[in-house]
Order: structure tokens, then C-alpha cells, then sequence
């Protein structure tokens, strides 16, 4: 298993610039969700999914979007760029045992994106 | 919503000493509790958990946390700390039956020869 996958590892963008952030994992897990981490605060959670065509907010969720179509696949759209989201950002996936209890986090990579 | 407070950004500590990283959490309902590490310029590895039972966990790499319901709260511990061990540790929280993971702001440990 190449557990949880993301592209591109490094990524620079002009202001108002959009892109897409890949995540891919090949565990059949129900849960996806998208962090960024900044120096000093930690992670914080963007949007999560728990299932195909099932997608919610985070805690900072202006400016992204999010979509997940299949199982496998949740991909992060920056609309418009802003220095502001320039972080690292990782990926994460999950599974439950029975119902919404959800246990840990297997975490990408990360994607470091600098917005100029 | 959930808060996750670890108390101190930054622990200096020399090899072979013992470590505490402290993590408290508020919740007032049960809640699913992890550590995570994270080396330079990597992602983030699950070093422990605790979903239920003893309320002292083991882990990876000769570490053990202690699930303190009454103080809320699930300290990392490590009786003898190598170089090696130098990262970034995070705790988390999960609630039953909500879909959110809190994580803290992280705790830098230093390890010197």
C-alpha cells in the first residue's frame, strides 16, 4: 500500500493564481480531511469528507474548495491565491470500526505552497 | 467545539534525561486521544492512542501517555530520551460521533548531548 499520496511536494503560486492540491489514498478509508500548518499554531482542519459526494467545513475553510467523487480521491482547489494561504498543507485519511467514531489519522507528505 | 492546550511550545532537554510533554484537553463527553510526532520537513506518524480501557498507553519508540479523565488531560512521557527523539509532538483530540480531529499547537523537543 502507498497509504496516503500528495502532489506536488512544492508548489509556487502568484496572488490570485488557482490550483488544485492532489490527495490520494489507497486504504478504502471513509474519512478525508485537509490541514494546514503554520509555525506556532499547529494544525487546522480545512474541510473533511466521510464518504464519496459527503464534504464539510473545518475551521478555516475561505478560500478552498473541496470535492470527493470517489473513495480514493480528495482534491484541495485554492480559487484564488492569496499570501495568506501560503503553509503546508497534508492530507489525511481515517476509518471507523463502527458508526462516526473515527479512529486515527494517517497523514501525507505534505505540500509546502508559497503564494507570492 | 473542542480545545486542545499544550502547554509548552518548546522543551529542552539532555539525552538520557526523562520527558513530559503535557496535553490537556477540553471536552465534556468521551473523546478518542493521540500523540503524533513529526520529524524536520515530514509528515506526521502516530506515535499512541487511546480509544478505551487502561488508561496508560504504550507506544512507539519507548514512549507512554496517561488518559486522566478527572483532570482532563493525557501527558506524554518518556523515561530516557535519545537524540534520536528530537521533533515536533502534537496531541489530538476526537469526540465521539463527531467527524472533527482538534490537534494542538505542538511541542518542539530539543534533545542535547
Amino acid at each position: 500500500n502507498a497509504g496516503v499520496t500528495q502532489t506536488p511536494k512544492f508548489q509556487v503560486l502568484k496572488t490570485g493564481q488557482s490550483m488544485t492540491l492532489q490527495c490520494a489514498q489507497d486504504m478504502n478509508h471513509e474519512y478525508m480531511s485537509w490541514y494546514r500548518q503554520d509555525p506556532g499554531m499547529g494544525l487546522r482542519l480545512i474541510h473533511y469528507s466521510v464518504g464519496a459526494g459527503i464534504t464539510d467545513q473545518g475551521e478555516v475553510p475561505n478560500g478552498y474548495n473541496v470535492s470527493r467523487s470517489t473513495t480514493e480521491d480528495f482534491p484541495l482547489r485554492l480559487l484564488s491565491a492569496a499570501p495568506s494561504q501560503t503553509s503546508v498543507y497534508f492530507c489525511a485519511s481515517s476509518y471507523s470500526v463502527s458508526g462516526s467514531k473515527f479512529h486515527e489519522q494517517y497523514f501525507g507528505p505534505g505540500t509546502r505552497l508559497t503564494v507570492t | 467545539a473542542q480545545s486542545v492546550t499544550q502547554l509548552d511550545s518548546q522543551v529542552p532537554v539532555f539525552e538520557e534525561a526523562p520527558v513530559e510533554l503535557r496535553c490537556n484537553y477540553s471536552s465534556s463527553v468521551s473523546v478518542y486521544l493521540f500523540w503524533y510526532v513529526q520529524y524536520p520537513n515530514q509528515g506526521l506518524q502516530l506515535l499512541l492512542k487511546y480509544l478505551s480501557g487502561s488508561t496508560l498507553v504504550k507506544g512507539i519508540n519507548g514512549f507512554e501517555a496517561e488518559f486522566n479523565k478527572s483532570q482532563t488531560s493525557f501527558h506524554l512521557r518518556k523515561p530516557s530520551v535519545h537524540i534520536s527523539d528530537t521533533a515536533e509532538y502534537f496531541c489530538a483530540v476526537s469526540q465521539y460521533n463527531f467527524n472533527k480531529f482538534y490537534f494542538g499547537s505542538g511541542t518542539k523537543l530539543n534533545v542535547k548531548p
